[in-house]
């Protein structure tokens, strides 16, 4: 079974940088794209960014573009995301996914972590 | 960017009864790229319904997805008691993906 595992999350103050990371196991890492979602408490679900197999192809949400930079390290079997100049309003839960295939544009997700918490608050 | 619209916002059903739920996109989605999702309380989402219309790996066939176009479905047949959740509907295969806002299905 695809397990992926988030961290990094935290409180962090207006302004301020994170690195999510997600640890990828039990699949080919390097064959599948990835994605980020990201859910605010009691609020539905906002796709974030994905990447493709290989790294080269990188989408973005246009609340995130410029400030959010999507990567992965297939030799660690690692999807990262690296935020910057954060708002209160990137407050969530943030989910890293399986995209279902490597295609060049973000996928259906067919395997989802648990999630890793991002506070933004002074 | 295209909008998913999700309606109704929540639904009262009992179980055994059959739910029926909308996504309207704002434009033609080509290649019926959509996908619903279930999501239960403390839980990640869970793939059900992918191109439309295909079940994923291990999703019971109460489940069923239609549409094309601008308008698609989600049915589920005979509601279980497990099936009370949230679902929601996803736009892929784009440069920008997007989700839909969400339909409430909860035990009347």
């Amino acid at each position: 079974e695809v397990q992926l595992l988030e961290s990094g999350g935290g409180l962090v103050q207006p302004g301020g940088s994170l690195r999510l990371s997600c640890a990828a196991s039990r699949f080919t890492f390097s064959n599948y794209a990835m994605s980020w979602v990201r859910q605010a408490p009691g609020e539905g679900l906002e796709w974030v960014s994905s990447v493709d197999g290989g790294g080269h192809n990188t989408f973005y949400a246009d609340s995130v573009v410029g400030r959010f930079t999507v990567s992965r390290d297939n030799s660690k079997n690692t999807l990262y995301l690296h935020i910057n100049s954060l708002r209160a309003e990137d407050t969530a839960l943030y989910y890293c996914a399986k995209g279902r295939g490597n295609i060049a544009l973000p996928p259906a997700l067919d395997s989802w972590g648990q999630g890793t918490l991002v506070t933004v608050s002074a | 960017e295209i909008v998913l619209t999700q309606s109704p916002g929540s639904l009262s059903l009992s179980p055994g009864e059959r739910a029926t739920l909308s996504c309207r996109a704002s434009q033609n989605i080509s290649g019926n790229l959509l996908a619903w999702y279930q999501q239960k309380p403390g839980q990640a989402p869970r793939l059900l319904i992918y191109g439309a219309s295909n079940r994923a790996t291990g999703i019971p066939d109460r489940f069923s997805g239609g549409g094309s176009g601008t308008d698609f479905t989600l049915t589920i047949s005979r509601l279980e008691p497990e099936d009370f959740a949230v679902y929601f509907c996803q736009k892929y295969g784009v440069s920008v993906s997007t989700f839909g806002g969400g339909t409430k299905v909860d035990i009347k």
